[in-house]
């Protein structure tokens, strides 16, 4: 089945340590996503993607890094800068188009310890 | 920042009745889209519509487009209670030189609750 993957379900970070979340698709979607949520809150974009080898900020990228070296592949690193990463991250993916819907994997939870 | 707010942020109804979730955003658009999530789960998405649109049907969905009051509404006939989810107005926003890419904007959701 086709769909995107995103490991692990559950991760926690230690003070002053970076994570890297894993993101895969298999839906050959050139444009890739990655948000994050607060609790009871909307998504908001930290960074995309529309081709390999390229990627922008969203709204809040400070604390964040990507890269696209395959075009299944988009793995986020929180870093240490980010200093509140307590929070629900998810990916997606789509068509390049703007009219196309975005397809999400089920989340990582990341808390800290 | 939130281009979409949704009202009301929590709703709480009998099975069978009816479920309206309202959407309202601040800048013109190319399309918007409602998506659901499930408690601890990923969005899925359940309807797009077009600027140009005014209405659009899916199953028990129906959504409405209003562009002039930067509006819409989802709709939810004969709820089930696993229709008991957060529900998400999403909206595309014009590229530079008038294109359109993916980048969604989200509101903040209405919780949807269905009783058996």
């Amino acid at each position: 089945d086709g769909g995107i993957t995103q490991s692990p379900k559950y991760l926690f970070r230690k003070e002053g340590q970076n994570v890297t979340l894993s993101c895969e698709q298999n839906l050959n979607h050139d444009a890739m996503y990655w948000y994050r949520q607060d609790p009871g809150q909307g998504l908001r974009l930290i960074y995309y993607s529309q081709i390999v080898n390229d990627f922008q900020k969203g709204d809040i990228a400070e604390g964040y890094s990507v890269s696209r070296e395959k075009k299944e592949s988009f793995p986020l690193t929180v870093t240490s800068a980010q200093k509140n990463p307590t929070a629900f991250y998810l990916c997606a993916s789509s068509r390049l188009q703007g009219n196309q819907p975005q397809h999400f994997g089920d989340g990582t939870r990341l808390s800290i310890l | 920042s939130q281009q979409g707010e949704e009202d009301p942020q929590a709703l709480s109804i009998q099975e069978g009745e009816n479920a309206t979730m309202n959407c309202s955003y601040k800048t013109s658009i190319n399309n918007l889209q409602w998506y659901r999530q499930n408690s601890g789960r990923g969005l899925v998405h359940l309807i797009l519509i077009r600027s140009n649109e005014r209405e659009k049907h899916s199953g028990r969905l129906r959504v409405t487009l209003d562009t002039s009051k930067k509006s819409s509404s989802l709709l939810i006939t004969a709820s089930r209670a696993a229709d008991t989810a957060s529900y998400f107005c999403a909206t595309v926003s014009w590229g530079a030189g008038g294109t359109s890419y993916g980048k969604l904007t989200f509101g903040q959701g209405t919780i949807l609750t269905v009783h058996p």
